[in-house]
């Protein structure tokens, strides 16, 4: 199975600071069609998990536009420019290229 | 906006068969891969496996020979079986629309193991 490392495990932030979590895969994402399919969630205390990105760098509908994410082959980020106290919470990678699908261990995003 | 809800007993006992259904609302189930992810009491997440519309299905080779889905386009309800469960089994199921990607999920429902 692909393997997803996520960095750092847990991240205090600043209200207004930027923040930016790293996911690296044991193995290329890019599928045969040549899509990369690495996508972000982000779950809220007491929430189910919601999909933030996919594609690498596609934002869901009603996402803000201070998340982004980049990244190509087996690297990856998710970046938010600047953290709103709603941003709290744990953020998880996720592979679609191979089965099956993998998830990274988490994020744990937290305010200072 | 489509709306997933789990439903099924909270308690299982080890050896038996967690059963759950997943009733979809607010969206056509046609047309759509539809998977089941869990997340265990340290917040790990694992992917199942996916069932199509047409019936079709691809499982985790982790769960292969205990895990059937089934879907009933009628009733726009999806199943999971998993047979022969552990302690290792208790978690919370989610239903999630596979849409690119996961791309709704259920509000999820605890199942634990235990005698």
């Amino acid at each position: 199975d692909v393997v997803l490392t996520q960095s750092p495990l847990s991240l205090p932030v600043t209200l207004g600071q930027p923040a930016s979590i790293s996911c690296r895969s044991s193995e290329s994402l890019v599928y045969s069609d040549g899509i990369t399919y690495l996508n972000w969630f982000l779950q809220r205390p007491g929430q189910s998990p919601r999909r933030l990105i996919y594609q690498v760098s596609e934002r869901d509908s009603g996402v803000p536009d201070r998340f982004s994410g980049s990244g190509s082959g087996t690297d990856f980020t998710l970046k938010i420019s600047r953290v709103e106290a709603e941003d709290v919470g744990i953020y998880y990678c996720m592979q679609g290229a191979q089965w099956p699908r993998t998830f990274g261990p988490g994020t744990k995003v937290d305010i200072k | 906006q489509v709306q997933l809800q789990e439903s099924g007993p909270g308690l299982v006992k080890p050896s038996e068969t967690l059963s759950l259904t997943c009733t979809v609302s607010g969206g056509s189930i046609s047309g759509y891969y539809w998977s089941w992810v869990r997340q265990f009491p340290g917040k790990e997440l694992e992917w199942i496996g996916y069932i199509y519309y047409s019936g079709s299905t691809n499982y985790n080779p982790s769960l292969k020979s205990r895990l059937t889905m089934s879907i009933d386009t009628s009733k726009d309800q999806l199943s999971l079986e998993l047979r022969s469960v552990t302690a290792a089994d208790t978690a919370v199921y989610f239903c999630v629309r596979d849409y690119f990607g996961l791309d709704s999920w259920g509000q999820g429902t605890l199942v634990t193991v235990a005698s």
